[in-house]
């Protein structure tokens, strides 16, 4: 079963805008993890946020984390036609690499 | 700096019949995960390997098995195939040794059940 969900499903958005994506999970976690997949193909990671990490910054990327509403954010800011594709975000409860339990993802659709 | 490869990229079996499929890890990691995606859904966690055991187990069947090898490498084996079984089956990666928690994912073999 899924941990939690990907809000929203899909996201259609110009070249240049802001994208946001809400990730909700279940349970105490670990880390959280942000990951894109272009067209089925495989899992590229973006971004790990700790349990005791409210913030993170990576190039375009930022990551939010509120362990208080079990929830997260990815923000991409000045938004690219290749950054079209499915966001995914991982959470594991351990640390050492556990498995991870992924929600159902966004579709960003980016159009020039 | 080799990253997580997989093979076969495709295949196409049908019910009843068994398949294998393989991984290696990125160059320098310990532990290999497997995970199926169905066409629409995120990742589910299959099993993880480590030091050539089995460490973790999803809820998945007995017809999934696999190995990992003293040089890393693993597979994964589905017996008695259902057209449900039918999705992109991705492996990660991670150096567990050293603690870290990122796990790297390979391009996926795309199984397809007839």
């Amino acid at each position: 079963s899924q941990q939690g969900e990907e809000d929203p499903q899909a996201l259609s958005i110009q070249e240049g805008e802001n994208a946001t994506m809400n990730c909700s999970y279940k349970t105490s976690i670990n880390n959280l993890q942000w990951y894109r997949q272009n067209s089925g193909r495989g899992l590229v990671h973006l971004i790990l946020i700790r349990s005791n990490e409210r913030e993170k910054h990576s190039g375009r990327l930022r990551v939010t984390l509120d362990t208080s509403k079990k929830s997260s954010s990815l923000l991409i800011t000045a938004s690219r036609a290749a950054d079209t594709a499915s966001y995914f975000c991982a959470t594991d409860r351990v640390r050492g690499a556990q498995k991870l339990v992924f929600g159902q993802g966004t579709r960003l659709t980016i159009n020039p | 700096d080799a990253g997580v490869t997989q093979s076969p990229t495709h295949l196409i079996k049908t019910r009843g019949q068994q398949v294998t499929l393989r991984c290696s890890p990125k160059s320098g990691h310990d532990t290999v995960s497997w995970y199926q995606q169905a066409l629409g859904q995120g990742p589910q966690f299959i099993f993880q390997y480590y030091e050539e055991e089995e460490r973790q187990r999803g809820n998945f069947p007995d017809r999934f098995s696999g190995h990992q090898f003293p040089n890393y490498s693993s597979e994964l084996n589905v017996n008695a195939l259902l057209l449900g079984d039918s999705a992109l089956y991705l492996c990660a990666s991670s150096l567990v040794k050293q603690g870290a928690d990122t796990q790297y994912f390979g391009p996926g073999t795309r199984l397809t059940v007839l």
